[in-house]
């Protein structure tokens, strides 16, 4: 069965990096981009930006241009998100999701979410 | 980038009601809307895309309407299991906002 499995909690320091993985298992890696969306806590999901498994071009929020970083790696059918100068606004519980490429359809598929907390 | 405006923010409501969320977007996005319904400490799941058609598995008792800047989630007859919070997403251009959520609550 298709799955999203994200990899498990972080706590970072302000000014660290964080890197978060997606492994995609049980459908073809490459059919689908990805999108990765964030959740701070008690608030509303914020879109951060989408990769393409095929070739790996990205498209990024402004808000996030110059501090994440997604990139993939076909053998191992994996996505990861990294995301540097970290501040405490970043605490947040991080998404992968995958889109169907040539559909009309949405995120049809999402991780279990990684939660990343920021704090000295 | 478009913005998206979900009204209202909390619905407080009863089973067996009838319930509409709305969600505007700041310019048109044609038919590019989802929507999806988010349950405490879980992922969000798609419920509608491209603003009326229903993922597989869902109830038909969700339907969405609407093109170009004001959409709708309509839910008849509520059940125990959709007091949760939906949200809208639009992906018409990138940044591929959401709107604010709405809850709802049991009355």
């Amino acid at each position: 069965q298709e799955q999203l499995v994200q990899s498990g909690a972080e706590v970072k320091k302000p000014g660290a990096s964080v890197k978060v993985s997606c492994k995609a298992s049980g459908y073809t890696f490459t059919s689908y981009y990805m999108h990765w969306v964030r959740q701070a806590p008690g608030q509303g999901l914020e879109w951060m930006g989408i990769i393409n498994p095929t070739g790996g071009s990205t498209t990024y929020a402004d808000k996030f241009q110059g501090r994440v970083t997604m990139t993939r790696d076909t053998s191992t059918s994996t996505v990861y998100m990294e995301l540097s100068s970290l501040r405490s606004d970043d605490t947040a519980i991080y998404y992968c999701a995958r889109w169907e490429v040539g559909t009309d359809d949405a995120l049809d598929y999402w991780g279990q979410g990684t939660l990343v907390t920021v704090s000295s | 980038d478009i913005q998206m405006t979900q009204s209202p923010s909390t619905l407080s409501t009863s089973v067996g009601d009838t319930v509409t969320i709305t969600c505007r977007a700041s310019q048109s996005i044609s038919s590019w809307l989802a929507w999806y319904q988010q349950k405490p400490g879980k992922a969000p799941k798609l419920l509608i895309y491209k603003a009326s058609s229903l993922e597989s598995g869902v109830p038909s008792r969700f339907s969405g309407s609407g093109s170009g800047t004001e959409f709708t989630l309509t839910i008849s007859s509520l059940q125990p299991d959709d007091f949760a919070t939906y949200h809208c997403q639009q992906y018409n251009s990138h940044p591929y906002n959401f709107g604010q959520g709405t809850k709802l609550e049991i009355k």
